[in-house]
């Protein structure tokens, strides 16, 4: 049982390229999100999903894109990267809420540098 | 909006001196209280959940308790291995997890 798997777990890119972030968890979660995290700054939600065919927009979505074809997979999209992307980025999957919250699972992380 | 705020920003303690994590918050409709720890280039790891105002829940040397506007993270007689940075996150309604800024907590033997 893997969990939420990220790849890649380092990347570094030229300023205004492009590149797909890949989280896939095998737990049957409906709930997938993206997050950002900065020093200082905290966890920040970039996009969630709340299944198949449905996403949308968190804290910080400018220059991201997702979409969720599967309940397994949710790419996160940067479509020209700039320096202000650098960031440690966190996938993270739960069950939708019922009566009560429902704690997330994240993966270990990708760490991006734009230069 | 949903709005959590962690104190201190950072800890030191010597070992076996317990302490107290605090997480203020405001949330619409709390479905529940989460508290993650977060070792360095890790992905964080649930602790705990809480749901209502009086519940407690413990582990180990962690014991995290609730009230309708703070959750605190008591540690009690701490090891050096408790070092790492520890997240508070609330979800009201259907919404995603809001996390806090977290606690640097090191623990010197």
């Amino acid at each position: 049982n893997a969990g939420v798997t990220q790849t890649p777990k380092f990347q570094v890119l030229k300023t205004g390229q492009s590149m797909t972030l890949q989280c896939a968890q095998d737990m049957n979660h409906e709930y997938m999100s993206w997050y950002r995290q900065d020093p200082g700054m905290g966890l920040r939600l970039i996009h969630y999903s709340v299944g198949a065919g449905i996403t949308d927009q968190g804290e910080v979505p400018n220059g991201y894109n997702v979409s969720r074809s599967t309940t397994e997979d949710f790419p996160l999209r940067l479509l020209s990267a700039a320096p202000s992307q650098t960031s440690v980025y966190f996938c993270a999957s739960s069950y939708l809420p019922g009566s009560g919250g429902t704690e997330a699972f994240f993966g270990q992380g990708t760490r991006l540098t734009v230069v | 909006e949903d709005q959590v705020t962690q104190s201190p920003e950072a800890l030191r303690l010597q070992e076996g001196e317990s302490s107290s994590l605090n997480c203020s918050y405001t949330v619409s409709g709390l479905r529940g209280l989460f508290w993650y720890r977060q070792d360095p280039g890790k992905g964080p790891e649930f602790l705990f959940t809480l749901y209502s105002a009086g519940e407690e829940k413990e582990k180990e040397r962690l014991k995290a308790t609730l009230t309708k506007k703070e959750s605190f993270l008591h540690i009690t007689a701490p090891k050096p291995e408790d070092s790492a940075t520890y997240l508070c996150a609330v979800q009201g309604g259907n919404t995603p997890l809001v996390f806090g800024k977290g606690t640097r907590l090191s623990v010197i033997a």
